[in-house]
């Protein structure tokens, strides 16, 4: 158990609609990133916060929002839903932005339909 | 940019025997480099990791690292495969000029048979 929280587990919703992922990072962890599996594209990068800032972003779209409240929990935001979006999401935290290690939570599989 | 290449995306080996795994990186300073395994419906566990120091490094369930810089490779090894590490692992490399972004390489399967 890397102590990184991901709620739901599974997801499953129609084209169109939008959805929340929600991520609470390891005890003392100020920095949260998110990551999309998915077996065409792999492992990308989403984006990241430290400390309720937008610190980093990857490959993600505009249908796609995130934010880290001050709580220090991270939601993801996904709306417009595609049939392409069905994937793994994972959340990860660290320390901070430095070359830390990021442990990483279980997933929200997400399928759309 | 950087980048991270892990050339067998499947290998299968007899338990009992050694495993090597190949990462290749491609990152302009010094890297910090990670290797996780991932199981089936799981999420991603760590395994090693190298920051510096010394190049050879240990993690948990037996697993070591090798950072070769000249080859820019960061090889996972274990000398004695176990059922139980059939799985995806995944090599990463972390860009502290980027925020600690990591980059993946694509995984590779391990398949162990008896």
């Amino acid at each position: 158990d890397s102590g990184v929280t991901q709620t739901p587990k599974h997801l499953i919703t129609a084209t169109g609609q939008r959805v929340t992922l929600r991520c609470s990072p390891r005890s003392g962890d100020l920095s949260v990133y998110w990551y999309q599996q998915s077996l065409d594209q792999g492992l990308q990068f989403l984006i990241q916060y430290y400390n309720g800032e937008e610190r980093a972003k990857g490959n993600i779209l505009e249908r796609f929002s995130a934010q880290q409240f001050p709580d220090l929990h991270s939601e993801l935001n996904l709306s417009s839903l595609e049939l392409g979006d069905s994937a793994l999401y994972f959340c990860a935290s660290s320390v901070d932005v430095s070359t830390d290690t990021q442990y990483f939570g279980p997933g929200t599989r997400l399928t759309v339909l | 940019a950087q980048s991270v290449t892990q050339p067998d995306i499947h290998i299968t080996v007899s338990e009992g025997a050694s495993l090597e795994l190949r990462c290749n990186y491609s990152y302009g300073a010094t890297p910090y480099l990670f290797w996780y395994v991932q199981s089936p419906g799981q999420g991603l566990q760590l395994l090693l990791k190298y920051f510096s120091g010394d190049t050879l490094v240990q993690g948990i369930k037996g697993f070591e690292a090798e950072f070769k810089r000249s080859q820019s490779s960061f090889n996972l090894r274990k000398p004695s495969v176990h059922w139980s590490d059939a799985a995806e692992y995944f090599c990463a490399v972390g860009a502290s000029n980027t925020g600690n972004q990591f980059y993946f390489g694509t995984g590779t399967s391990l398949t162990v048979i008896p």
